[in-house]
């Protein structure tokens, strides 16, 4: 079993939609959360990033964090075509980033 | 503020020949840095990180090593690229907070 389930997509939301995008993990020890985008052929950007458990709130993104469930989601609110990219979920342990495979995001105007 | 530089930007090699990439930090001093390799539909894969200058742990086997002669350089290197090793390389480092940041990326084609 991977550490970190992220399904892959490709995921094509109209401009204006509600994206949610999600990742499961298995590994209870997991404290730090984070969401990366990533535009085609450069590197990942930090989005957001949470500890433990809980929402955050960024402008349109937010952020949750369900460690019972071991759960966390990335919200877009009003999604934009500059939004579409590659969405990379992670989280630490032992000094390590897990990532998730990403989900493939494509907001049409 | 920090900024992380990674060259060349693009490389195409044939196979067997050797490699290397070059990644930079500034504005930190004494990060951790990381090697990574992105392969379409399969995410980051952790190469090597380091957490000191001649510090380096190799997290999978492979034809592939890194050094870190300076502070803020992390280089990584082959002496024989295989057709396996093509892909998008990525630096990243982190100083103290449970997060990583990347750098542009070196997208490498072994021919």
């Amino acid at each position: 079993q991977k550490e970190v389930e992220q399904d892959p997509g490709p995921l094509s939301v109209p401009e204006g939609a509600i994206v949610s995008l999600n990742c499961t993990y298995s590994n209870s020890a997991f404290q730090y959360f984070m969401w990366y985008r990533q535009y085609s052929r450069k590197g990942p950007e930090l989005l957001m990033y949470t500890y433990s458990s809980g929402n955050k709130e960024d402008g349109r993104f937010t952020a949750q964090v369900d460690k019972s469930s071991k759960y966390i989601s990335l919200f877009i609110r009003d999604s934009q075509p500059s939004d579409s990219a590659t969405y990379l979920c992670a989280m630490t342990g032992a000094n390590n980033l897990f990532f998730g495979t990403g989900t493939r995001l494509t907001v049409i105007p | 503020s920090q900024t992380i530089h990674q060259w060349p930007a693009t490389l195409v090699q044939p196979v067997g020949s050797p490699l290397s990439l070059e990644c930079t930090v500034e504005g930190t001093s004494n990060p951790n840095l990381y090697w990574y390799r992105q392969a379409a539909g399969r995410g980051l894969q952790l190469l090597f990180y380091s957490v000191g200058i001649g510090q380096i742990s190799s997290e999978v086997p492979q034809n592939l090593s890194a050094s870190r002669p300076q502070d803020r350089q992390f280089i990584l290197s082959s002496k024989k690229l295989l057709l396996s090793d093509s892909g998008f390389y990525l630096c990243a480092w982190h100083s103290g907070v449970e997060t990583q940041y990347f750098g542009p990326g070196t997208r490498l084609l072994v021919l």
